[in-house]
């Protein structure tokens, strides 16, 4: 129940495409739902986050999608850059919990030039 | 400026030996984590600590051992029961416990020969 399921594990795209990348969780505890991005060699960074009274929030290119009924949350990446390739993480906080997060398995992106 | 400093950032270890790695953070954050990192499987919780003179065993904390004797520093000791110490370990902080932002340091990367 404390499993957030992150997928695909890598993905490759051209300049200009549309990532998108999924996480799912059980745990209807959870109310916080963070994207971290983590370059080579570097600590993860929070990216953009949502909580689960929303169905969308942009910041810049990028865009998270939530889908509450079926647990359910997406990355999307608007007219993607090679400077995007990176890893992503989903997470997800547990209400009331100072564990702090639960991280997903992480999705390796590619932008090609 | 602000951030959080992980030493070495490489370390290679023999085995049954300890070795610690350091955490030292100027955010004036009560609460630091220790992650470690593994390829394909996100971020895994080792210890955190909310306050000074205090910590939690995570998820995956045997073979591991912290301390929390200043606010500012946090250090990880991999000790020799730990048997699969490979791994990057990240350390993190937060300016409110359970908030879900997490600073991170820049990793240490930890090679046992």
């Amino acid at each position: 129940q404390q499993q957030v399921k992150q997928s695909p594990q890598s993905l490759i795209v051209q300049k200009g495409g549309i990532p998108i990348i999924n996480c799912a969780y059980e745990n209807t505890a959870f109310d916080y739902f963070p994207w971290y991005q983590q370059f080579p060699g570097k600590g993860p960074a929070l990216l953009i986050a949502i909580r689960p009274d929303v169905s969308e929030k942009k910041e810049g290119r990028f865009t998270i999608s939530f889908n509450k009924s079926a647990k359910q949350f997406s990355l999307h990446i608007m007219d993607s850059q090679p400077g995007d390739s990176a890893t992503y993480f989903c997470a997800a906080r547990l209400s009331g919990s100072a564990r702090q997060l639960t991280f997903g398995s992480g999705t390796q992106l590619t932008v090609l030039p | 400026d602000g951030g959080i400093t992980q030493s070495p950032k490489y370390l290679f270890r023999k085995e049954g030996q300890n070795v610690t790695l350091s955490c030292e953070q100027n955010l004036n954050h009560d609460a630091m984590y220790w992650y470690r990192q593994d390829p394909g499987q996100g971020l895994r919780l080792i210890y955190y600590s909310q306050i000074v003179n205090d910590f939690q065993k995570g998820d995956i904390a045997e073979g591991y051992s912290v301390s929390r004797e200043k606010k500012e520093s946090f250090p990880l000791t991999v000790t020799s029961a730990q048997k699969n110490p490979t791994a990057f370990y990240l350390c993190a902080s937060t300016p409110r416990t359970g908030s879900g932002e997490l600073f991170f340091g820049e990793g240490s990367r930890l090679t046992v020969l």
